[in-house]
């Protein structure tokens, strides 16, 4: 069946650094990508999002890039600092209207 | 403007039980969305309300309910509890339904002994 997944589980990177969270989709008809932040014991945090007809947005050291043609969608955090580290969801708006979200990536950030 | 609020925060159930679940939406948020957190299945769709109408619904058992009142406030209902029912419950509101951001409740967590 569709599905939303991402790449990799986890991610340590050094305080500073520029961070990739990888998330593949397979559902061509969505037309709305979302990313959350999850930190422990809290609700997911509206990061950034992009509609279908857009292949790059940014916000405040975060840009969201998606590649229609091979299904992929990323997030970049630049100069990732010690409080982004959390649970980074990407999530998907399909045709039937419901939000559907990948299993998730534990980002580390050592200082 | 106020956070989406959810109540209670915390919940200890036996099986067989019912539970209820509450959700206040941002201010001016007519949508509000449900999702069911576990760390084997991950955030799961399981509906969504818009002026006291469900939108959507996601692949879950009809013993999942829920109802949205005239000020968008909205409620879930599990009844007949079961062990996997312990799982963390997302409420989300947006402005509507569609291409709309939702914003998370810090969510109720729920467990079944």
């Amino acid at each position: 069946g569709e599905s939303v997944g991402l790449h990799l589980p986890t991610l340590s990177v050094q305080e500073g650094d520029n961070s990739i969270i990888n998330c593949a989709y397979s559902n061509s008809a969505s037309d709305y990508f979302i990313w959350y932040k999850q930190e422990s014991g809290k609700g997911p945090q509206f990061i950034i999002d992009i509609r279908s007809n857009m292949d790059k947005r940014q916000g405040q050291r975060v840009t969201v890039l998606l590649n229609k043609t091979v299904k992929h969608l990323s997030l970049q955090i630049a100069a990732t600092q010690p409080g982004d580290s959390a649970v980074y969801f990407c999530a998907e708006k399909g045709n039937n209207n419901d939000m559907r979200f990948g299993a998730g990536t534990r980002l580390t950030v050592k200082p | 403007k106020a956070g989406v609020t959810q109540t209670p925060r915390y919940l200890i159930k036996t099986r067989g039980q019912q539970v209820t679940l509450s959700c206040s939406p941002i201010s001016g948020h007519r949508s509000v969305s449900w999702y069911q957190q576990t760390p084997g299945q991950g955030l799961q769709f399981l509906f969504e309300y818009f002026s006291e109408t469900q939108r959507n619904k996601g692949n879950f058992p009809g013993r999942f309910s829920g109802r949205q009142f005239s000020n968008s406030r909205s409620e879930m209902n599990v009844s007949t509890l079961e062990l996997g029912d312990s799982a963390l419950y997302l409420c989300a509101s947006s402005r509507s339904s569609g291409q709309e951001t939702q914003y998370f409740g810090p969510g109720t967590r729920l467990l079944v002994l």
